[in-house]
Parts: C-alpha cells; structure tokens; sequence
C-alpha cells in the first residue's frame, strides 16, 4: 500500500520562508508531485522530482530524497496568495501495472501580514 | 487550450438517489482520472480510464462506476448515494507517456446529500 504524511496545518509571515515537509511510503515509487489548491478551486501544478536533490522554480523549490522517503516544498518571499493547501503526491505503479498518483491529505497554509 | 470542464459544478441530492457527473478532458488527453475529496480524508482516487478502459481502481464500493467514451469524456456514476458520499469530485486528465506526466485537474462537481 501508499502512505504519504505531511503536517496538517503552518502558518508564516509574509515575506517569510517556509518548508512544507511530506514523507511517504510506497512501493513503486516514480516521481512526486506538489500542488497548489486554493479554497474552492482546482489543485494546480506546482513541481515534480524524480531523482534526488532540489528542483528551483522561481519562489518555490521541491527537494527529494528517495532513500528516506522525504519531500519538502519550500516557499520563499511568502505572499497572500500563497495562503493555500499544498498537497503532495506520489506517482506508484498500482497492483494492475498503470501508474497512478496517490494524494496526501495536504497541508493547510495561512500566511498572514 | 481550454482546460479540464466539469459539470455540473454544485449537485443536491438525496439518500438512495443516483447521480452521473461528467468530465471533459484537455484537448489530446486520453487519461481521465476521479479522485473524491473530503476535508478529513484528502484526495482519494476513483478510477482512471485510457482508451475507453479502465486502467486503475480505487478502493470504493461497487456503487462508483465511471467509463469513457471514445472521445476521452468520462463520466462517472455513484448509485444508492449515501451521506458519506458528499464531497467535491475531481477529475484530472493526461497525457500518459510524457516524461513528467501531470494531471490537470478541473474545478471539481460539489455533491451534497441529505
């Protein structure tokens, strides 16, 4: 089976950095995912990691280490608009072969002035 | 390219009815995935269709069911709806065999039960 933790909720000050961490288990492992999902709206590309080590885009970066099962996201020069859920996701070969992408439960972000 | 439509976006419904929410996917993706989502459970995936077949199942009752037509829309169906069954029903499509293959997911059908 899958399993994917990250923490629930964080909150940070505009401007600010902040890392989201996502740790996950699974048994065919092949690449993970960061979305954006704003209150109401639909979950938006953010990065994918495939191999080890950081993956830059702008203010956000994704890290990978597939040995410790680890993720983070990390969001810099923090905005309003960052205030979202980050969900992360982990591509896996499902029992029938085809890959699929298995969700955490995401991570509730308010940034606040 | 027009994105991942969705309709209807807001659904009431009640205990023991059925329920058909449809999904068009981005121009060229022929994966069209369901996920469920609920606030205490997070995303959980349906089912996934490529070709009109279905590739991937999820852990559901037999009461979800989907399928895909030859134009790539998906529709998926849940029978006997039960209270639990409220959530917002996503769909995402893709392109499979692309490298990075990412899911652009539509804005969602919103089922409410009562």
């Amino acid at each position: 089976g899958q399993n994917i933790d990250q923490p629930t909720e964080m909150t940070a000050t505009e401007g600010a950095i902040v890392q989201i961490n996502c740790t996950y288990q699974t048994s065919g492992f092949n690449g993970l995912f960061w979305y954006q999902q704003h209150a109401g709206e639909a979950p938006t590309f953010l990065s994918y990691n495939v191999l080890d080590g950081l993956e830059e885009k702008g203010r956000f970066s994704s890290f990978l280490s597939r040995s410790k099962g680890y993720s983070y996201l990390l969001l810099k020069e923090l905005q309003m608009k960052d205030s979202a859920s980050y969900l992360c996701a982990v591509r896996d070969h499902g029992w029938t072969g085809f890959q699929k992408l298995v969700f955490g439960t995401g991570t509730r972000l308010l940034v606040s002035p | 390219k027009a994105g991942v439509t969705q309709t209807p976006r807001y659904l009431i419904k009640t205990r023991g009815q059925q329920v058909t929410l449809s999904c068009s996917p981005i121009s060229g993706h022929r994966s069209v995935s369901w996920y469920q989502q609920t606030p205490g459970q997070g995303l959980q995936f349906l089912f996934e269709y490529f070709s009109e077949t279905q590739r991937n199942k999820g852990n559901f009752p037999g009461r979800f069911s989907g399928r895909q037509f030859s134009n790539s829309r998906s529709e998926m169906n849940v029978s006997t709806l039960e209270l639990g069954d409220s959530a917002l029903y996503l769909c995402a499509s893709s392109s499979p065999g692309e490298t990075n293959e990412k899911l652009f997911f539509g804005s969602g059908t919103q089922l409410s039960v009562l």
